[in-house]
């Protein structure tokens, strides 16, 4: 159990536009998600937290508008990279936080999504 | 604010050899701590955890132990192996709000 997925795991686009990329909780619920990013051979940078029903919360030097977040419902939330430059090019990675908390406190990861702005 | 601080690689051991990655951490509670493997292109996958002081947490041979009096984390390895060549990540999570991850100690393993 608590696998998260996200779609789609590499996607090239042309600058200027705008890529959307999806991660879904698929056998549990999650009132909270996160989106991370990761530059080769970098650690994870936590870009912002993803709450169901109510607007994300970004981090310090994350631009809002740039990076658009939508937290639908309880197994979806979406990372829209809005006109889209080569510097945004990146390892883009979610995690869920269960609602049914374990002992651990864990988040599960979903397996990155590689974009690439040609 | 909580922060992780890792050994940077890279790491080359033969196969075989002893692993040790450092890891300490900084936290105003009392935080799970975890180690994540991350493969060649591929997302990050939990490899062992801790979730109080003097547990151990264990898994395909790695061992690393909650140490509060040290503040660390430290993974072991008594043999490793050409598969374990990966990316390792230490991080820390307080009452699984967002989790703070170390910068990643990259290990290759030679034949």
């Amino acid at each position: 159990g608590a696998v998260v997925s996200q779609h789609p795991s590499w996607v090239i686009c042309k600058s200027g536009t705008s890529v959307k990329i999806e991660c879904r909780s698929l056998d549990f619920q999650a009132t909270t998600m996160f989106w991370y990013r990761q530059f080769p051979k970098q650690s994870l940078m936590l870009m912002a937290t993803s709450n169901e029903g109510s607007k994300a919360t970004y981090e310090q030097g994350v631009e809002k508008d740039k990076f658009l977040i939508n937290h639908a419902s309880l197994t979806l939330s979406t990372l829209t990279v809005t006109s889209a430059h080569p510097e945004d090019s990146s390892f883009y990675i979610c995690s869920a936080n269960p609602d049914r908390r374990g002992p651990y406190n864990e988040q599960f990861f979903g397996p990155g999504t590689r974009l690439t702005v040609l | 604010g909580n922060s992780v601080t890792q050994m940077e690689g890279p790491v080359t051991l033969s196969e075989e050899a002893f692993l040790t990655i450092n890891c300490t951490y900084t936290a105003t509670g009392y935080p799970s701590l975890f180690w994540y493997v991350q493969y060649p292109g591929e997302g990050l996958q939990l490899l062992l955890k801790a979730t109080k002081a003097d547990d151990k947490g264990s898994n395909k041979g790695f061992e690393a132990t909650y140490r509060k009096e040290t503040t660390s984390f430290h993974l072991e390895k008594g043999s490793v192996q050409v598969s374990d060549s990966a990316v390792y990540f230490c991080a820390l999570s307080d009452q699984g709000n967002d989790m703070r991850f170390g910068a990643g100690t990259r290990l290759t393993v030679k034949p």
